[in-house]
C-alpha cells in the first residue's frame, strides 16, 4: 500500500504549457507538502497546507498554483511551463499540523520542460 | 533565517569503512532534527531523527547521529558501511518558529567494492 503517491511519475512538455501534478496520501495525516528538487539535487519547499489550508508559500511564482480539495489530497498546477521549471516535485505528508514530526515523501515527478 | 550545511558535498569510501557526515544549522531555539537517505532514483526516506533526550540516536540500518547543541551539529555516523549505503543524505532541521523543514545541500555517498 503506498503511503504518498503521485501521478505522474514522468512528465515531459513544451515550455508555455499547462500541467498539473497529483498528490494523495492515506496515511491521515493533516499536513501535506510540494518540494522541488534541482539538478543538483536541492531540496527546498514551496507549499505547507495544513487540513486544506495554505500555511507555508515560499516565494514560489505565480504560475505554481496549488489546490487541495481535502486534506489527502494537495495537487500542483502549474501554468506557462518554464525550462527552469524543470526538476523533481516531491509530495510530502506528516501528522500533527505542522511538519515538527517526520516527513513521508512520494515517489517523486520529474518533469522536464523542452 | 535558518540555514543547514552539510560540508561533504561528495564522499567515495571503500567498503566496510567508517563514515561521517557533517550537519550545522544555524537557528538558536527549539529545532527538531533528521537526516533523509535518497537511494538512486527514489524518494526520500527517513534514517532517523532527535526531537529530545539522549542526544545520540540511532536509526534504521545501523546509522546513528549525535546532537552536539553547543556546536550546532547533528552529523551521521556508521561505522563499516556497505556498498548499498551508496545514495545522497539529507540532513534537515525543523524550527517551530519557521514552522518549515530546511534542508542541507545534501551529500552523495559513493561506496566501492
Amino acid at each position: 500500500d503506498t503511503a504518498v503517491s503521485q501521478t505522474p511519475k514522468y512528465l515531459v512538455t513544451q515550455m508555455g504549457n499547462d500541467k498539473s501534478i497529483k498528490c494523495e496520501q492515506n496515511l491521515g495525516h493533516d499536513t501535506m507538502y510540494w518540494y522541488k528538487q534541482d539538478s543538483k539535487k536541492f531540496l527546498k519547499i514551496m507549499f505547507s497546507y495544513n487540513n486544506k489550508e495554505l500555511i507555508i508559500n515560499e516565494t514560489v511564482p505565480n504560475r505554481f498554483s496549488p489546490k487541495s480539495p481535502d486534506k489527502a489530497h494537495l495537487n500542483l498546477h502549474i501554468n506557462s511551463l518554464e525550462l527552469g521549471d524543470s526538476a523533481v516535485y516531491f509530495c510530502a505528508s506528516s501528522p500533527f499540523g505542522r511538519g515538527g514530526n517526520e516527513q513521508f515523501f512520494g515517489p517523486g515527478t520529474r518533469l522536464t520542460v523542452l | 533565517a535558518q540555514s543547514v550545511s552539510q560540508h561533504n558535498h561528495h564522499v567515495i569510501l571503500s567498503e566496510a569503512a567508517s563514515l561521517e557526515l557533517g550537519c550545522n544549522y544555524s537557528y538558536g531555539g527549539t529545532v527538531n532534527l533528521f537526516w533523509y537517505v535518497q537511494y538512486p532514483g527514489q524518494h526520500l526516506q527517513l534514517l532517523l531523527k532527535y526531537f529530545s533526550g539522549d542526544p545520540l540516536v540511532k536509526g534504521i540500518k545501523g546509522f546513528e547521529a549525535e546532537f552536539i547543541k553547543s556546536k550546532f551539529s547533528f552529523n551521521l555516523r556508521k561505522p563499516s558501511v556497505q556498498w548499498s549505503d551508496t545514495a545522497e543524505y539529507f540532513c534537515a532541521v525543523f524550527s517551530g518558529t519557521a514552522s518549515k523543514l530546511t534542508f542541507g545541500t545534501g551529500t552523495r555517498l559513493q561506496v566501492t567494492l
